[in-house]
Formats: C-alpha cells, structure tokens, sequence
C-alpha cells in the first residue's frame, strides 16, 4: 500500500524557516518524481515545488522561487522540503505527492498534509 | 500562464447525474486530470489522461475533454460525492502542472 506521511509543520513567525518532511511507503520511491502542493485555508491547490526521481531536475512556483528548497533522499525514501524567508501568504496545508507521467504529469497518491501556520 | 476555470459550485439531486467543466484555451490538446478532495481529507486522483479511472474508482465517474472544455461526470450521485473537485493539467510550456480553482458539489 502506498503512503505517504508528512511532518513538520507547525506555527513559524514572519521572517522564520521550517523544514517540512514527507515519509513516503510502499513503491520504491527511487524510480518516482514528487511534488509539494499547497492549500491555504479555504483555498484552492496550488502547486509549489517538483522533484525528479534523481533529484537533479528541480521547479519551484514564482511564490517561492529563492526561498524553498526541495530535496530527496531516495535511501531513506524521504522527500523535504525547506522553507525560509517564511510570510503569512505561505500559511496552508502542505501535501506531498507521486507524480505519475503517461506522457502528461498528474498526482495519483497524496500524503494527509502538514499545517504550516505563519504569524506572529 | 495558462488558465483553467471551473464553476465555484455545482448541486445536483441524490441519483441524478452532476457534470462538473473545466475551461481552457485548446483544452483538447492537453490531458487533463481530476482530483476529489472532501471536508478535511487530501485529494484523491478520480480521472487522468481525460478519461481514465485508477483502480477503485467508481465507473459513475467518467471524463471527456473536446475544444475549450473539460468534463468530469459523475452518475448516480450520492451524499458521500460531496467534496471539492479539481482539474489539473501540465504547462509543458513552464514545466509545471496548473489546478482550477475548484467547483464545490453540494448533494441538495
């Protein structure tokens, strides 16, 4: 069974940095491209970083380009994500997802998410 | 950047049929994929590629995609199908997926 198990958030100040992680289960993880997707409190998704299964080919949305940085560790089957330079417009429920391509890229297992709540 | 529209919200009577859109310019040429997320619950991939189903999915749920126009269809609805429903496709042109902003289904 696949899964997909986040931690790490929690309340940060403006201006502060929080390290999410996703634990992920079930599939060999190395042979899979991840994504960060975000949803603010009665928002939308949004997405906001994409990770090759080799971990060299990054993206990141314009809203955080500069200040998060995403990261894997296939031998641990791990997937972060660090967030710095932290506003209020980043406060939201952090999920990370597999990323499946059939010649397009969609999201076909999502963990339960991780609040990150930005305030001082 | 590419833009996908949705209606903000869709009711439907229990066992009727709801038909959720999803807007783009020459949607056609992009696969298109839908994504159920209920009160409080991560989302769940429902369709991709247009039309097909992951495993386990009901075949009540069902997709088509033609000129500027996506479809999610859900047959036989039922309370348990209330949830907020996604479309998501991939901008090759910027290399990274774009979400509409949702349709609400209510179950009157």
């Amino acid at each position: 069974e696949v899964q997909l198990v986040e931690s790490g958030g929690g309340l940060v100040q403006p201006g502060g940095s929080v390290r999410l992680s996703c634990a992920a289960s079930g599939f060999t993880f190395s042979s899979y491209e991840m994504v960060w997707v975000r949803q603010a409190p009665g928002k939308g998704l949004e997405w906001v970083s994409y990770i090759s299964s080799s971990g060299f080919t990054i993206y990141y949305a314009d809203s955080v380009k500069g200040r998060f940085t995403i990261s894997r560790d296939n031998a641990r089957n791990s997937l972060s994500l660090q967030m710095n330079s932290l506003s209020v417009e980043d406060t939201a429920i952090y999920f990370c997802a597999r990323d499946q391509w059939t010649g397009s890229h969609y999201f076909d297992f999502w963990g339960q998410g991780t609040l990150v709540t930005v305030s001082s | 950047s590419y833009v996908l529209t949705q209606p903000p919200s869709v009711s439907v009577a229990p066992g009727q049929t709801a038909t959720i859109t999803c807007g783009g310019n020459n949607i056609e040429g992009r696969s298109v994929h839908w994504y159920q997320q209920r009160p409080g619950q991560a989302p769940i991939l429902v369709v991709y590629d247009d039309s097909d189903r992951p495993s386990g999915i009901p075949e009540r749920f069902s997709g088509s995609n033609s000129g500027n126009t996506a479809t999610l269809t859900i047959g036989r609805v039922g309370a348990g199908d209330e949830a907020d429903y996604y479309c998501q496709v991939w901008n090759s042109d910027s290399d990274f997926p774009v979400f509409g902003g949702g349709t609400k289904l209510t179950v009157l």
